[in-house]
């Protein structure tokens, strides 16, 4: 089983819908991120929480929210949809190991606003 | 957060080694030079790390020199499955943020 899961996989929604990526981890790591990748750049950060009760912007955080429900669970959402959000969205998850810090990536959300 | 600068892309044939240069010239004492690779629609994995001189793992090796503002990731005998995009990143201290450049894409032919 994977450490990193990610639902859904694919998602097509309109404009102005309001959707939620979840993103469930078993890695027992208290640090968790939500990124986004848009075609032929890299990753950029949306948002990042250290532990249950710590909620931190990222780069781009404008037109999202978060939620750190457990330390397995952070759930981004999208309160209103735009097209320019379309994009492939990824969490990931760490351990608070400094400069040395390794992050493990979930598989992905396609999403496509429409 | 030191920026990094990487070739866009890079082709090489299965067999060859295959060596990434990145450049960090504002890296700060106390960071890391991390690797990463990606797989179209898969999420970047780990691949090596290292502060100095050279590293080496089951997957490749990874070359520091001592002024520390730049390294080479090497590849040895790419194989087909090896294309993907490679990132070079710094990461400072205790801050946890990632930061993703374009990174390489190699292209390995048969």
């Amino acid at each position: 089983d994977a450490d990193v899961t990610q639902t859904p996989r694919n998602r097509i929604t309109k404009t102005g819908k309001r959707i939620m990526l979840e993103c469930s981890q078993t890695k027992g790591h208290d640090r968790m991120y939500w990124y986004r990748q848009d075609p032929g750049l890299g990753l950029r950060l949306i948002y990042y929480s250290f532990d249950v009760k710590d909620i931190n912007k990222g780069e781009i955080s404008d037109g999202y929210s978060v939620s750190r429900q457990a330390q397995a669970k952070f759930s981004l959402s999208l309160e209103s949809a735009i097209p320019n959000q379309t994009a492939l969205y990824f969490c990931a998850t760490s351990v608070d190991e400094g400069a040395q810090e390794t992050q493990y990536f979930g598989p992905g959300t396609r999403l496509l606003v429409l | 957060l030191a920026k990094t600068t990487q070739p866009i892309s890079m082709d090489s044939y299965e067999g060859q080694e295959v060596n990434i240069t990145c450049s960090h010239n504002n890296i700060a004492t106390n960071d890391y030079i991390t690797w990463y690779q990606q797989f179209p629609s898969q999420g970047p994995r780990f691949i090596i790390q290292g502060y100095k001189t050279k590293v080496t793992n089951e997957v490749a090796s990874l070359f520091i020199p001592a002024d520390r503002k730049s390294s080479t990731l090497s590849l040895p005998r790419v194989s087909l499955s090896d294309t993907a995009v490679y990132y070079c990143l710094v990461l400072s201290g205790n801050t946890g943020k990632l930061i993703f450049g374009q990174g390489t894409t190699l292209q390995v032919k048969p």
